[in-house]
């Protein structure tokens, strides 16, 4: 099955500084990835999503870029903060198979 | 809100006891999961129906069950619980079966005590 490892475990940044969280995926046939963000006590929320046609999607502040060769994809936070400050698993799956998920990324912005 | 509901929000039980998790997807989605989560395992996947039909078996126990009725809300049931069960239940939604953007709700968490 889909094995999908993330990293780091915990991230602190400075606010206004970048963050960065890495995944890579096992499964050369998953084609949909997808990133969670999950603050405390709430279930997780779906913040952005890629397809294996597309190398990068943005949206305002959150970027995702997938390399399908070498089968890893990273979640870009810029100008993070304090709202920011949550966990943020990554996830990949392939046709009507089950969403495979990352350990968890702990983002902690410092004011 | 992502528009998927659960209930109970907080449940403590004791060990060998049988409970039950509600889960209402968004309106219009016909497809339902169920994932628990624990500090040591993460998200886990349990279980999919879509449209009242078993989809999809994850890593769910003999003990657990699930149904989806014809209003589409589904329950989750637990039996003989152990200790090892004490976790977050979420249920998530989609519109079809493929899975692909699914939207979580708040979650069950649950104590065995």
């Amino acid at each position: 099955g889909e094995n999908v490892e993330q990293h780091p475990s915990t991230l602190s940044v400075q606010e206004g500084d970048s963050a960065v969280i890495k995944c890579t995926y096992s499964d050369s046939a998953s084609n949909y990835f997808p990133w969670y963000k999950q603050e405390l006590g709430k279930g997780p929320q779906l913040i952005i999503d890629i397809r294996s046609n597309v190398g990068e999607k943005k949206d305002q502040r959150i970027a995702v870029t997938l390399n399908k060769t070498a089968k890893h994809f990273s979640l870009h936070i810029t100008e993070t903060q304090p709202e920011d400050s949550a966990v943020y698993f990554c996830a990949a799956k392939r046709d009507d198979y089950k969403l495979s998920f990352g350990a968890g990324t702990t983002v902690t912005v410092r004011a | 809100d992502s528009g998927v509901t659960q209930t109970p929000k907080h449940l403590i039980t004791a060990t060998g006891q049988r409970v039950t998790l509600r889960c209402s997807p968004r309106s219009g989605d016909l497809s339902v999961y169920w994932y628990q989560q624990s500090l040591d395992q993460g998200l886990q996947f349990l279980i999919q129906y879509y449209n009242g039909e078993e989809r999809a078996k994850g890593n769910i126990l003999e003990r657990f069950s699930a149904q989806q009725f014809p209003d589409l809300h589904s329950e989750l049931n637990l039996s003989s619980l152990e200790l090892g069960d004490s976790a977050l239940y979420f249920c998530a939604s989609s519109v079809d079966t493929a899975g692909d953007t699914q939207y979580f709700g708040p979650g069950t968490r649950l104590t065995v005590l």
